[in-house]
């Protein structure tokens, strides 16, 4: 079983739509919580970065964390086709500097 | 630089050759990372360097793997003897220390 589960889609939505995107993992330890976008060929870009539980709002993204269940969750609202990309969900234990990502999930926005 | 800026964009070896991989990090940042990404899969850690310290080669495969940063700047990740399994896109990020780490373009390598 991987650390962290990601479904990797593909997920297709059309334009305007709110975007729920989802990760699990197993290790209790991990304390810092990131998503990526990554356009295709190019490199992981940070999008939003918590620390421990809670949200975390920036501009139509909104990151949440729920350490008791292990899960994590990205919403994107009013979702645009230049949101079309690969999410990847990325984490560390507090003190290390290791990330471990998810297996990334495939967004498409339909205009 | 304004980025990560990684050399070779893409390397094409034969089997058996040696490679570099080379990192130039965002000017200022301390904190240096390898990952590989394999297509359809997240990155997967490969080794990290505070300043010019290796602090986490964990994720090395094997020993054919090492990579130095001896100046606290550029890094080179470099692979021995090269087999066909070491074909993938290797990302080198950078951050400053214990912050938010930011990728490169990555280096794709193909042995054939």
């Amino acid at each position: 079983q991987k650390e962290v589960e990601q479904d990797p889609g593909p997920l297709s939505v059309p334009e305007g739509a709110i975007v729920s995107l989802n990760c699990t993992y197993s290790n209790s330890a991990f304390q810092y919580f990131m998503w990526y976008r990554q356009y295709s060929r190019k490199g992981p870009e940070l999008l939003m970065y918590t620390y421990s539980s809670g949200n975390k709002e920036d501009g139509r993204f909104t990151a949440q964390v729920d350490k008791s269940s292990k899960y994590i969750s990205l919403f994107i609202r009013d979702s645009q086709p230049s949101d079309s990309a690969t999410y990847l969900c990325a984490m560390r234990v507090g003190g290390a500097q290791k990330l471990v990502f998810g297996q990334g999930t495939r967004l498409t926005i339909n205009p | 630089g304004a980025g990560v800026s990684q050399s070779p964009r893409y390397k094409v070896t034969k089997r058996g050759q040696d490679v570099a991989l080379r990192c130039d990090p965002i000017s200022g940042h301390v904190s240096l990372y390898w990952y590989r990404q394999a297509l359809g899969q997240g990155p997967e850690f490969l080794t990290y360097f505070n300043y010019e310290a290796q602090q986490d080669k964990s994720g090395l495969p094997n020993d054919r793997f090492s990579a130095e940063r001896p100046e606290g700047s550029i890094s080179t990740l470099t692979i021995q003897r090269t087999e066909q399994r070491d074909s993938a896109m290797y990302r080198c990020a950078s951050s400053l220390e214990g912050g938010k780490a930011f990728f490169g373009q990555g280096t794709r390598l193909t042995v054939v």
